[in-house]
């Protein structure tokens, strides 16, 4: 049982390049989301989704495009990458928003932004 | 401002100690609290708090609520070196996708 799964662990980039985080879950979760990691901070979400086809914005988003066009995927994409958004960041999911219901976490990407 | 603060930021102890961490929030529209244990990857689930004064409770560890005075303590006895880990503290609120996490408390059990 995957459950949910990230790549890639590690990723190094220049400040200006783009890329995409992977986020992908086999438990048909509806909900998924967005979260990066940063030391002394706890977990800020930064994109999330109740559904395919919807997304919303979660307390940090600026510099994040996300989309779902599956219930299993949901990709994070940073257009621009900047040393601000050095970070981990951890995609999570869970069957719905109820409060009972657990937010299963992917393992992480570490990103750094040079 | 929702503020989830957890206190102490680390924490050293010995194997067999017990040991309390805390966890004070300010958020409107409270709907639960949980407690979460990060290792090296991702953050596992321990408890789901939504009422006062009711004890969770999973082995050696337990957890409890205070609405009113606002916070929750996260007990674990006769710890292991197993134990160590980030616990982290978030709170879920009503009408609002966001759920707030504090910054975590970092345990080192010593054998």
């Amino acid at each position: 049982n995957a459950g949910v799964t990230q790549t890639p662990k590690f990723q190094v980039l220049k400040t200006g390049q783009s890329m995409t985080l992977q986020c992908a879950q086999d438990m048909n979760h509806e909900y998924m989301s967005w979260y990066r990691q940063d030391p002394g901070m706890g977990l800020r979400l930064i994109h999330y989704s109740v559904g395919a086809g919807i997304t919303d914005q979660g307390e940090v988003p600026n510099g994040y495009n996300v989309s779902r066009s599956t219930t299993e995927d949901f990709p994070l994409r940073l257009l621009s990458a900047a040393p601000s958004q050095t970070s981990v960041y951890f995609c999570a999911s869970s069957y719905s928003q109820r409060p009972d219901e657990k937010l299963f976490f992917g393992s992480g990407t570490q990103l750094s932004v040079l | 401002e929702d503020k989830v603060v957890q206190s102490p930021l680390s924490l050293v102890v010995h194997e067999g100690d017990t040991v309390t961490l805390n966890c004070s929030y300010e958020v409107t529209n409270f709907r639960s609290l949980l407690w979460y244990k990060q290792e090296k990857k991702a953050p596992t689930f321990l408890f789901m708090l939504t009422s006062s004064g009711i004890e969770k409770k999973s082995g050696r560890l337990s957890s409890i609520l205070d609405k009113k005075e606002l916070f929750s303590i996260l007990n674990i006895t006769a710890t292991q070196t197993g134990d160590s880990a980030v616990y982290l503290c978030a709170v879920d609120k009503y009408n609002n996708n966001d759920m707030r996490f504090g910054a975590g408390t970092r345990l080192t059990v010593k054998p």
